[in-house]
């Protein structure tokens, strides 16, 4: 099984509906990130949590909010959807120790209409 | 404000070849750069990483050689195959305790051609 899990793999949405991407994992890591991908932009952090009581915002917040509902997963929301939102959205997880790798799921392709 | 500048966007090499992507940081407190690699319809996933403390790391065909006083990193890939056909993202973090936080560059779409 994948050490970390996004579903759905590939959404589409209507502009101002609300919508959810989950994230699970199985490697017991504390830390968790969700980012997105757009062509020519790279990989942007949206938000970071490194426990359960620890939510924090990241390079791309605005029009997002997540929740930790436990150690192992960590959801993003989009309250009200925009077209610009429309991109490659990826969770990651990363160990307690310094220099960590981070590793990603696979990914959901969303597109708001 | 972009921290982490990637060029070039896209790279044609061919098989064989060497493939070179460079990468320039501004934030001084970085201390961690690591190489990610994505394939299509794939999370990146970490290739190769490198500490201010050397100046060169080798794993395989992979080489990352740092440039502490111009701020630069770039990775080589000696003799490229089809099967490295991917992009690569840079990225930079300050690795103390409690506050890892990559900062990825744009991106590198890599292709091998025969």
């Amino acid at each position: 099984d994948a050490d970390v899990t996004q579903t759905p793999r590939n959404r589409i949405t209507k502009t101002g509906k609300r919508i959810m991407l989950e994230c699970s994992q199985t490697k017991g890591h504390d830390r968790m990130y969700w980012y997105r991908q757009d062509p020519g932009l790279g990989l942007r952090l949206i938000y970071y949590s490194f426990d359960v009581k620890d939510i924090n915002k990241g390079e791309i917040s605005d029009g997002y909010s997540v929740s930790r509902q436990a150690q192992a997963k960590f959801s993003l929301s989009l309250e009200s959807a925009i077209p610009n939102q429309t991109a490659l959205y990826f969770c990651a997880i990363c160990g307690d120790y310094s220099y960590n790798e981070q590793f990603f799921g696979p990914g959901t392709r969303l597109t708001v209409l | 404000q972009q921290q982490v500048k990637q060029s070039p966007q896209s790279l044609i090499v061919q098989k064989g070849g060497i493939s070179i992507i460079n990468c320039a940081y501004e934030n001084t407190a970085f201390d961690y750069f690591p190489w990610y690699q994505q394939f299509p319809g794939k999370g990146p996933a970490l290739l190769i990483a490198i500490r201010p403390d050397v100046s060169e790391k080798k794993e395989g065909r992979f080489t990352i050689s740092f440039n502490k006083s111009a701020k630069q990193f770039s990775l080589h890939i000696m003799d490229s195959q089809p099967g490295d056909s991917a992009t690569y993202f840079c990225a930079a973090s300050i690795g103390n305790f409690g506050n890892e936080k990559l900062t990825f560059g744009t991106g590198t779409r890599l292709t091998i051609i025969p």
